[in-house]
């Protein structure tokens, strides 16, 4: 099956500092990725939509400026937490879709952030 | 305003005993519907899927069932087994929209053996 991968797994920041997640779709060139965030016994809320090679749509109340994605290849998807405070301690999550079928997801194993 | 609803935070089961999770949407343009399997920690597994045009898709000891005029849809595992103890989510898809996946917040499935 189509495998996606996130680096790191784990990553704790002082606040104030910025953090690099990176998403990749080891098996199959992925035309989208999505960033979820989820928050203790909630269900993942979608943040943005990232297409190779264009910019990425966030969704309502999700700050562009702050979390920063670039999609630079099939295969790979960076989200970047910028000028990092402690309300964005969450796990976040990608997931990578093919060409046209953006309703079939293939989810990386997530990413626990924790700001002090 | 949640489109998609799991109104059952947890479920507790024997081994061996049907296992049946339920999911409520409210969106009518939603046309395909997928469960997903969740480990603490870990991102969601995919486990099975039906479309709008179906009312059943069997794999396995997985059945999801679709009531489209009650929008509910549920998913049964049988016989449930330990290993299945996880967080599953439902998830929702408008095919012909924005085709983005809207999630419940899950049920917690216990199956002791």
């Amino acid at each position: 099956g189509a495998v996606v991968s996130q680096h790191p797994s784990r990553v704790i920041c002082k606040s104030g500092t910025s953090v690099k997640i990176e998403c990749r779709s080891l098996d199959f060139q992925a035309t989208t990725m999505f960033w979820y965030r989820q928050f203790p016994k909630q269900s993942l809320m979608l943040m943005a939509t990232s297409n190779e090679g264009s910019k990425a749509t966030y969704e309502q109340g999700v700050e562009k400026d702050k979390f920063l994605i670039n999609h630079a290849s099939l295969t790979l998807s960076t989200l970047t937490v910028t000028s990092a405070h402690p309300e964005d301690s969450s796990f976040y999550i990608c997931s990578a879709a093919l060409s046209g079928r953006s309703y079939e997801q293939y989810f990386g194993p997530g990413t626990r952030l924790t700001v002090t | 305003d949640q489109q998609v609803k799991q109104n059952s935070p947890s479920l507790s089961v024997q081994e061996g005993r049907i296992s049946i999770l339920n999911c409520d949407y409210t969106n009518s343009m939603f046309d395909y519907f997928l469960w997903y399997k969740k480990y603490p920690a870990e991102g969601p597994t995919f486990l099975i899927s039906i479309s709008s045009i179906k009312d059943k898709n069997e794999d396995g000891r997985f059945t999801v069932f679709l009531n489209k005029s009650a929008k509910h849809l549920s998913l049964h595992i049988v016989p449930s087994q330990p290993g299945d103890s996880a967080v599953y989510f439902c998830a929702a898809s408008d095919q012909g929209g924005s085709e983005k996946l809207v999630f419940g917040k899950g049920t917690k499935l216990t199956v002791n053996p």
